[in-house]
């Protein structure tokens, strides 16, 4: 079974300041390892994802993450917050479609970020 | 670019009554995911399918069903509606075959359901 948790309901940072969301994981096998984006009465919008290859992936709107297997985390990070990140953050996993696993996403809790000015 | 669309965007029904959610996929996906997001809850996978065909199945109740057509939009049927079933449900979808580079999961907006 794959899990996710997202052990912070809600992060404050002040704009400009550094912002980090965190994720950890657990699958058996590699991890195929997501973030999203969710503003109020909105959808999931797709920020970045790791399959493989570099840890740190780069991703829209100024957001990096960075992968570490032997923490099993995948931290979501942002040099300088804008107000306008202010929204509610989710970590997805799945295992790699190779495994004979189903292809659905397991989604953290989710991360309320907000960013004051 | 052409996202996922899904109709309607709300809908109110009564306790045991049916409904219809429609979902249309990026224009060459091929694979739908249906996802429910109960209040303040992340969302959880109901049902899938790859080229008309179910390919995974997760927490969907007996009382709704999904099918994908020829064209690979994709309807779900709710039966007997619960006040429980109030809840925002995804659609996603995601590119062909088991390219992992293409397999990213694009959500559409969702529609709000209220059961009174």
């Amino acid at each position: 079974a794959q899990s996710v948790a997202q052990p912070e309901d809600q992060v404050n940072v002040a704009e400009g300041n550094p912002l980090t969301v965190k994720c950890t994981y657990s699958v058996s096998g590699n991890p195929y390892l997501f973030w999203y984006v969710q503003y109020p009465n909105r959808g999931l919008q797709f920020l970045l994802k790791y399959i493989t290859g570099d840890n740190l992936v780069k991703g829209s709107y100024g957001f990096e993450a960075e992968f570490n297997k032997s923490q099993t985390s995948f931290h979501l990070k942002k040099p300088s917050a804008l107000v306008s990140d202010s929204a509610l953050y989710f970590c997805a996993v799945r295992v790699p479609i190779s495994s004979g696993s189903a292809r659905q996403l397991t989604f953290g809790s989710g991360t309320q970020l907000t960013v004051l000015p | 670019a052409a996202g996922v669309i899904q109709s309607p965007r709300h809908l109110i029904k009564e306790k045991r009554e049916t409904a219809t959610l429609k979902c249309y996929p990026i224009p060459r996906h091929d694979t739908v995911y249906w996802y429910q997001q109960g209040p303040g809850q992340d969302p959880q996978f109901l049902i899938s399918f790859y080229e008309k065909m179910q390919s995974d199945k997760g927490s969907i109740p007996d009382r709704f069903s999904a099918q994908q057509f020829s064209d690979y939009h994709s309807e779900l049927n709710m039966s007997s509606l619960e006040l429980g079933d109030s809840a925002l449900y995804f659609c996603a979808s995601s590119g062909h075959g088991s390219t992992e580079t293409t397999d990213t999961q694009y959500f559409g907006p969702g529609t709000r359901l209220t059961v009174l």
